[in-house]
């Protein structure tokens, strides 16, 4: 399996443009999350889906930030607009129910930075 | 709600000394706990993780931690630390599952050292 893969893996933009992170979970997996790590605050969990549906949506940081799944194999994050405190390694990972449901497997991360 | 803290944000060792990362956790449930590794420019890696059953957990690398439920501790262990093992380390905490994910909840990290 090629694992959780992520993409782009760095992307330089504008403040006000829109951002646009995708990811492909590991076939089979049925739990999929995205997580922000920055120097400050660490690892930050913004949202997870189970099967699909949105879970939880707490960490997202305010309604400039939206993420979809639209089926099994592919998820988007979305930062419309942009702005410099946007910049971190956002992570994407999936689970399953079969090798653990709370053991994630990790992508390489996506890293963002907005000037 | 659920938390971890790491003590220590920087850990130093000499390359063959005992590597302990301390983590303390905080669960109003029976919690699953964790610990991933972090390589430069990498994702996380699983390293070892406690459901239920055995409080001694060995992991990959040489890795292991104990699950001590009356110090609400799950400290890190090697015995003998390698340079490779140069990387930063997390403790995660989650709640039972019933057979999909819930979310985990990553410490602040340890930066680990290793010189010669």
């Amino acid at each position: 399996d090629a694992g959780v893969i992520q993409s782009p893996r760095h992307e330089v933009t504008e403040m006000g443009q829109e951002v646009t992170l995708r990811c492909k979970p590991i076939s089979g997996h049925n739990s999929l999350f995205w997580y922000r790590q920055t120097m400050m605050r660490g690892l930050e969990l913004l949202i997870y889906f189970n099967n699909n549906v949105p879970i939880d949506d707490s960490g997202m940081p305010e309604d400039r930030f939206s993420a979809k799944m639209p089926n099994a194999s592919f998820s988007t994050l979305k930062i419309q607009p942009s702005e410099p405190r946007d910049s971190a390694v956002y992570f994407c990972a999936s689970a399953n129910r079969v090798s653990g449901a709370n053991v994630l497997t990790f992508g390489a991360g996506s890293r963002l930075t907005v000037l | 709600a659920q938390s971890v803290t790491q003590l220590g944000s920087h850990v130093s060792v000499s390359e063959g000394a005992l590597v302990l990362l301390r983590c303390n956790y905080s669960s109003s449930v029976p919690p699953y706990l964790f610990w991933y590794v972090q390589y430069p420019n990498q994702g996380l890696q699983l390293l070892l993780k406690y459901t239920t059953g055995a409080t001694l957990v060995k992991g990959i690398n040489g890795f292991e931690a104990e699950f001590k439920k009356s110090e609400t501790s799950f400290h890190l262990t090697k015995p003998s630390a390698h340079m490779s093992d140069a990387a930063e380390y997390f403790c995660a905490v989650s709640a039972f599952n019933t057979g999909t994910a819930s979310k985990l909840t990553f410490g602040t990290g340890t930066r680990l050292q290793v010189t010669l």
